[in-house]
């Protein structure tokens, strides 16, 4: 079946800008998650939701950044006033929910963001 | 609240040594853990998962067990190869996910 797809795959803005980036999880997946990887770190948590909760938004970095997760299904992760410091690898993933949480996540490619 | 600490790298092996990547969490409850593994320039991909304790996790010739008296999920290999280089993330599954900050390896000739 069909992955996790997330669109742009690149994306060049100019500081200042804003970018919105989207995120298609894998159907019937409830918890959908945004990381942030910048080149050769490890993965910076950003935002978690999980079905109809109120969503974790404790590692968003700035008020710049908001989600949002429509119909439980497709999220759009924004930046507002863009600054060089936001060029990373955005990566979304999803899963299934269980008590234990015995379900993986699944990733998807990434959108590649470069602020000039 | 829920964490993982693995080992800082990054770590260089000579091809068929052996591979210990340590991980060690913190959970309230009894999480789920794994293993992914992220190749050069690509996705991130699971590469093993234990969901509860003493399971043993194996894939590709990788292994690890969940051992909750230590509160541990180490990764080991008994001969790695050059294409194993990559960056090996150790994460755990409460009921949220939290991910260690990754280990890179690299496998020479």
């Amino acid at each position: 079946g069909a992955g996790v797809s997330q669109s742009p795959s690149n994306k060049v803005t100019e500081k200042g800008k804003d970018v919105e980036l989207r995120c298609d999880p894998i159907s019937g997946h409830t918890a959908l998650y945004w990381y942030r990887q910048s080149l050769g770190q490890g993965l910076e948590f950003l935002i978690y939701f999980q079905g109809n909760s109120a969503p974790d938004k404790s590692g968003l970095p700035s008020d710049r950044f908001s989600a949002e997760r429509t119909g439980g299904s497709v999220s759009t992760l924004t930046i507002q006033r863009t600054q060089q410091e936001d060029s990373a690898v955005y990566l979304c993933a999803s899963s299934l929910v269980s008590s234990g949480g015995r379900y993986e996540q699944y990733f998807g490619p990434g959108t590649r963001l470069t602020v000039t | 609240g829920d964490s993982v600490t693995q080992m800082e790298g990054p770590v260089t092996l000579s091809e068929e040594a052996f591979l210990t990547i340590n991980c060690t969490y913190t959970a309230t409850g009894y999480p789920s853990l794994f293993w992914y593994v992220q190749y050069p320039g690509e996705g991130l991909q699971l590469l093993l998962k234990a969901t509860k304790a003493d399971d043993k996790g194996s894939n590709k010739g990788f292994e690890a067990t969940y051992r909750k008296e230590t509160t541990s999920f180490h990764l080991e290999k008994g001969s790695v190869q050059v294409s194993d280089s990559a960056v090996y993330f150790c994460a755990l599954n409460g009921n949220q996910f939290y991910f260690g900050t990754g280990t890179s390896l690299t496998v020479i000739p």
